[in-house]
């Protein structure tokens, strides 16, 4: 099965730069995504992984390293708005198919 | 390009009753996959459609189910609902773009039982 742990809160300073880590077991790994959700809305995707290293799309970044079962979604200059719930999820391959499995979620507070 | 639709938005059935939620992928997406979000659970897969085939299914009871048709909208069906049907659940349409996976969410069609 698949196992997927991020921290459930942090909070950081408007401006700031924040790293949001998800550590992962599965077997059939086919990709690592990062959503972002914003109470009582869908999650938005943000980011997707499927080779290590660092991929970034203005001010977030997401790393993978695939031997370690790790990825981290950085935020830099955070921005009130950024306030949300940060989604892990492993997309896995098994007999049947693609399977997305979602972490529980960190939920960030922006401070002024 | 518009985006994931889900119908209806809000629902509100009884215990015994079934539902019949409703998702239009993005144009050009042929891969539609069905979640439920609960405070308690977080988000669960339930089940993904390709070509109006299943091609893979959450660890759900058979009280779910769902389909695909030949223009891709699907549809996911729950009989004899339960309680703790109550959820958000949420559409998501999927593509491959230069061997990159992009999936959506849909803005999810909020159960209640009661």
């Amino acid at each position: 099965g698949q196992n997927i742990d991020q921290p459930t809160e942090m909070t950081a300073t408007e401006g700031a730069i924040v790293q949001i880590n998800c550590t992962y077991q599965t077997s059939g790994f086919n990709g690592l995504f990062w959503y972002q959700q914003h109470a009582g809305e869908a999650p938005t995707f943000l980011s997707y992984n499927v080779l290590d290293g660092l991929e970034e799309k203005g001010r977030f970044s997401s790393f993978l390293s695939r031997s370690k079962g790790y990825s981290y979604l950085l935020l830099k200059e955070l921005q009130m708005k950024d306030s949300a719930s940060y989604l892990c999820a492993v997309r896995s391959y098994n007999n049947a198919g693609n399977m997305l499995t979602f972490g529980g979620g960190t939920r960030l507070m922006v401070k002024p | 390009k518009a985006g994931v639709t889900q119908t209806p938005r809000y629902l509100i059935k009884t215990r015994g009753q079934q539902v019949t939620l409703s998702c239009s992928p993005i144009s050009g997406h042929r891969s539609v996959s069905w979640y439920q979000q609960t405070p308690g659970q977080g988000l669960q897969f339930l089940f993904e459609y390709f070509s109006e085939t299943q091609r893979n299914k959450g660890n759900f009871p058979g009280r779910f189910s769902g389909r695909q048709f030949s223009n891709s909208r699907s549809e996911m069906n729950v009989s004899t609902l339960e309680l703790g049907d109550s959820a958000l659940y949420l559409c998501a349409s999927s593509l491959v773009v230069r061997g990159r996976y992009e999936q959506y969410f849909g803005p999810g069609t909020r159960l209640t039982v009661t």
